[in-house]
């Protein structure tokens, strides 16, 4: 089983859709989480880290978070074809006994809004 | 603000040749990551220090790469000698703390292709 697993894509939803990335984690001590944005040829960047059960939004962005079910997702609600890129889920444990956490990503999901 | 620097952006090597890559994180980040991100994957943490020292190297083959961070703030990852497994994009990430819930800014990248 994989530590990070992200729902296989590509994901393909019309420009205005709510567009919807789940991701799964499996060390039930892991901490936080984050959503990165990759760009074809770019490097990743953050678009929204949560770090208690339920819901977090920004913008157009929502996060949810369901540590029972051990479940990160990420909403895009009207979706641009700029939103068009990789989504990386990444979680953060602490490893105990530090303040150090280890970032460890899923594969990433495609995500494309055609217009 | 600069973000984080990374050089070369590109290289080509052959196999069993040597490289090296340089990164300078963002003024006053105490917490520098390498990762290594092959295509259609996540990025996987190489190496993970605070300040001049490793929390994290548990995934790095030792046997052919090698990084170090002196004085605390640059840092140069080599391989040696390379193999074509090794073709990838070198990330270099750096944080303020280091914290579970610190967020990690990404440089470009170098993209090595081994042949």
């Amino acid at each position: 089983q994989k530590e990070v697993e992200q729902n296989s894509g590509p994901l393909s939803v019309p420009e205005g859709a709510i567009a919807s990335l789940n991701c799964t984690y499996s060390d039930r001590g892991s901490q936080s989480f984050f959503w990165y944005r990759q760009y074809s040829g770019k490097s990743p960047e953050l678009i929204m880290s949560i770090y208690s059960n339920g819901d977090k939004e920004d913008g157009r962005f929502t996060a949810q978070l369901n540590k029972a079910s051990q479940y990160v997702s990420l909403l895009i609600r009207d979706s641009q074809p700029s939103d068009s890129a990789t989504y990386l889920c990444a979680v953060n444990k602490d490893p105990g006994g530090t303040s150090y956490g280890k970032l460890t990503f899923g594969q990433g999901t495609i995500l494309t809004v055609h217009p | 603000e600069a973000g984080v620097a990374q050089s070369p952006r590109y290289k080509i090597i052959e196999k069993r040749q040597s490289v090296a890559f340089w990164c300078n994180p963002i003024s006053g980040h105490a917490t520098l990551y390498w990762y290594q991100q092959i295509l259609g994957q996540g990025p996987k943490l190489l190496i993970q220090f605070q300040n001049n020292g490793v929390v994290d190297d548990s995934q790095l083959p030792k046997d052919r790469f090698s990084a170090e961070r002196l004085k605390g703030v640059d840092s140069t990852l080599k391989i040696q000698p390379a193999k074509l497994e090794d073709s990838a994009v070198y990330l270099c990430a750096s944080s303020l703390t280091g914290g579970s819930t610190d967020t990690q800014y990404f440089g470009p990248g170098t993209r090595l292709t081994v042949l």
